[in-house]
């Protein structure tokens, strides 16, 4: 089994603060996604990252994929309450193509 | 362009029933995943068609099963239901191989 690490599980902040998100694995993945999700909605795609290295901004999120493809960050800059829900990591094997989720960050951001 | 779209959005089962889930992909994807997400659990991966064949399957009893029709539609059907199959069936969509996306869920709840 494909493990992915996500830390932290909750966190609470006020608005103007910054964040960040971690998700740890020993396996390497061949892509890494993140997604965000609102109750009772499906998922909604953030960002892939597939390089080593690679970091990649969404206006104030910015995405980054370790060296070796076994770890990835999101931080969160200057957060707003429009950014509360729940953010997955995922990441994907092409052998099985599977994604394997980590656990989930559930972000509430006070006005 | 459409997303992936699911139905129903609510399904009310007795245990011992069979329930049937049904999924559009976005137009162009070949590939159908099904994952469930029960309450604590997180999203854990059922199943992976594509081109109308079952290509990979989580660690999910066989009452669990689906096809994949040639409009590359899926459906995903749950035999002899327990009560802790309530959940949020999540279907998503892909290129053969490539990020996925998710559609809207269907909330599965067994009395």
């Amino acid at each position: 089994t494909q493990l992915l690490e996500q830390s932290p599980q909750f966190l609470s902040i006020q608005e103007g603060e910054n964040l960040t998100v971690y998700c740890n694995s020993s396996s390497v993945f061949s892509s890494l996604q993140w997604y965000r999700q609102e109750p009772g909605e499906g998922p909604v795609l953030l960002v892939t990252v597939v390089t080593g290295g690679e970091v990649k901004k969404l206006k104030r999120l910015t995405f980054q994929f370790g060296d070796a493809r076994k770890d990835s960050s999101l931080h969160i800059t200057a957060a707003q309450p429009g950014d509360t829900g729940l953010y997955l990591c995922a990441g994907a094997h092409n052998a099985g193509n599977m994604l394997t989720f980590g656990g989930g960050t559930r972000l509430m951001v006070k006005p | 362009e459409a997303g992936v779209t699911q139905s129903p959005t609510h399904l009310i089962k007795t245990r011992g029933q069979q329930a049937t889930l049904r999924c559009s992909p976005i137009s162009g994807h070949t590939s159908v995943y099904w994952y469930q997400q029960a309450l604590g659990l997180g999203l854990q991966f059922l199943l992976w068609y594509d081109e109308g064949e079952e290509r990979n399957r989580g660690n999910f009893p066989p009452r669990f099963s689906g096809r994949q029709f040639p409009n590359y539609s899926s459906e995903l059907n749950v035999n002899a239901l327990e009560l802790e199959d309530s959940a949020l069936y999540l279907c998503a969509s892909s290129l053969r191989i490539g990020t996925q996306y998710f559609g809207p869920g269907t909330r599965l709840t067994v009395l």
